[in-house]
């Protein structure tokens, strides 16, 4: 157990529709980052938050929007749904936001767009 | 753009064997090299890391090599355990702003046989 939660586990959709995965990160870190898992692919950055602020950006659709909130917890808001949306859906967090140190990773949450 | 690339998709070995996992990139301004393992239904976990101004980590079984001039890296883990039968991921720091960004290779899936 990493320690970073993740909710919902599992989250079937139909496209079009909205969705908001949340993250709870380690007791002490500061920092959130999320990741996409696609079939076959390996995980790719969306984006990492560091204390409430955003700090770096990878290849993020503008469908999709994350923060992070005073208790540091985090959520991507996923929005206007495509079937190739359908992906594991990672959050890890760290200490600090250097990324020298460990990236602590939850369990995921895996969307199904139907 | 992969710039991060693990170009074996398995490995199988066998029990008390080395087991070698090997990943090239191909952006120079990388400067911190990370391994991480991941068992189905569960987020990756931090295995071993290297700096780029050193050439080798050792942590028990686990030792990482870094050829800078040949963008290379790999991963030996001895002697092979089932229990290491899992999903490796190399995954690569950008440096400067980048912050905490990891750029991930797609795995190599390693079985060891008992």
């Amino acid at each position: 157990d990493s320690g970073v939660t993740q909710t919902p586990k599992h989250l079937i959709t139909a496209t079009g529709q909205r969705v908001t995965l949340r993250c709870s990160p380690r007791s002490g870190d500061l920092s959130v980052y999320w990741y996409q898992q696609s079939l076959d692919q390996g995980l790719q950055f969306l984006i990492q938050y560091y204390n409430g602020e955003e700090r770096a950006k990878g290849n993020i659709l503008e469908r999709f929007s994350a923060q992070q909130f005073p208790d540091l917890h985090s959520e991507l808001n996923l929005s206007s749904l495509e079937l190739g949306d359908s992906a594991l859906y990672f959050c890890a967090s760290s200490v600090v936001g250097s990324g020298l140190n460990e990236q602590f990773f939850g369990p995921g949450t895996r969307l199904t767009v139907l | 753009d992969q710039q991060v690339k693990q170009n074996s998709p398995s490995l199988s070995v066998q029990e008390g064997r080395i087991s070698i996992l090997n990943c090239d990139y191909t952006n120079s301004m990388f400067d911190y090299f990370l391994w991480y393992k991941k068992y189905p239904a569960e987020g990756p976990t931090f295995l071993i890391s290297i700096s780029s101004i050193k050439d080798k980590n050792e942590d028990g079984r686990f030792t990482v090599f870094l050829n800078k001039s040949a963008k290379h890296l790999s991963l030996h883990i001895v002697p092979s355990q089932p229990g290491d039968s899992a999903v490796y991921f190399c995954a690569a720091r950008g440096g400067g702003t980048s912050y905490g960004k990891l750029t991930f290779g797609q795995g190599t899936i390693l079985t060891v046989h008992p």
